[in-house]
C-alpha cells in the first residue's frame, strides 16, 4: 500500500481481556517498529523487527504484552489482561534501509 | 524515557513570521529526525539528518545539527497557519527511535 496501515483504529476493551493490534507496514520495507503515545507526549519505543526476526523488545513494559512479524510483512501486536494503564494510542512504523521511518495512523485503545 | 527535549514547549507566531524549534538530547546518535503532528493525529515525517551532516534544506524547513552540543534545529520559514502542530525531535542510536517531549506551535492569520 501507499502507507502504513493499522487495524483497529478505535478499540475499546474491559479490564481482563486480550487485545490484538495490527499493523501493515509499507511494501518493501524490512523493519517494522511499534510504538505508544500517551496524550501530550511523544512516542515511545516498544518493540522493532527486521523481517520477521524481533530485534529488540526492551521497551515492552512487560510479559502482557507481545509482538510478532512472522512472514516478515504485517506484524501484530498482542496485549493480555489489559490494565486501565495500558490505555494508549499505540503506533506502527516502517522503514527502508534509509532509516526515515513511516508512521501508521495509530490504534487508540481504550480500557475500562 | 524521553531522551530529546524540545525547546520552547509552545510556540506562538503570526503568518509570514520563522519559528525555530530547538531539540538537545543526551547520547551520541545515528541520525536525527524531525516529525509534525496535528492535534494528536498522525505523524509525518519532515526531515532526516545524520550525524555526519550539519544542515540539512526541504523546502521551507532548515534543519541543523551540532553534535558537539548534542543539539539541533529546526527552522520554519515564512509559517502558514496549516503550519499549527507539535513538532517532534527523534533520536535514532541503533533503529529505534528516542522522542522529546515535542514543541506546540500556533500561527496565527
Amino acid at each position: 500500500g501507499a502507507g502504513v496501515s493499522q487495524s483497529p483504529r478505535y478499540k475499546v476493551t474491559k479490564r481482563g481481556q486480550d487485545v490484538a493490534l495490527r499493523c501493515d507496514p509499507i511494501s518493501g520495507h524490512v523493519s517494522l517498529y511499534w510504538y505508544r503515545q500517551a496524550l501530550g507526549q511523544g512516542p515511545e519505543f516498544l518493540t522493532y523487527f527486521n523481517y520477521e526476526a524481533q530485534q529488540d523488545k526492551s521497551g515492552l513494559p512487560n510479559d502482557r504484552f507481545s509482538a510478532e512479524r512472522p512472514e516478515g510483512s504485517i506484524s501484530t501486536l498482542t496485549i493480555q489482561r489489559t490494565e486501565q494503564r495500558d490505555s494508549a494510542m499505540y503506533r506502527c512504523a516502517s522503514s527502508s534501509i534509509a532509516d526515515e521511518q513511516f508512521f501508521g495512523p495509530g490504534t487508540r485503545l481504550t480500557v475500562l | 524515557s524521553q531522551q530529546g527535549e524540545e525547546d520552547p514547549q509552545a510556540l506562538s507566531i503570526q503568518e509570514g513570521e520563522n519559528a525555530t524549534m530547538n531539540c538537545s538530547y543526551k547520547t551520541s546518535i545515528n541520525n536525527l529526525q524531525w516529525y509534525r503532528q496535528n492535534s494528536g493525529r498522525g505523524l509525518v515525517h519532515l526531515i532526516l539528518i545524520r550525524s555526519n551532516e550539519r544542515e540539512k534544506h526541504s523546502g521551507r524547513l532548515r534543519v541543523t545539527l551540532d553534535t558537539s552540543k548534542k543539539s539541533s534545529s529546526l527552522l520554519i520559514t515564512a509559517s502558514r497557519a496549516a503550519d499549527t502542530a507539535s513538532y517532534f525531535c527523534a533520536t535514532d542510536a541503533g533503529r529505534k527511535l528516542t522522542f522529546g517531549t515535542g514543541t506546540r506551535l500556533q500561527v496565527t492569520l
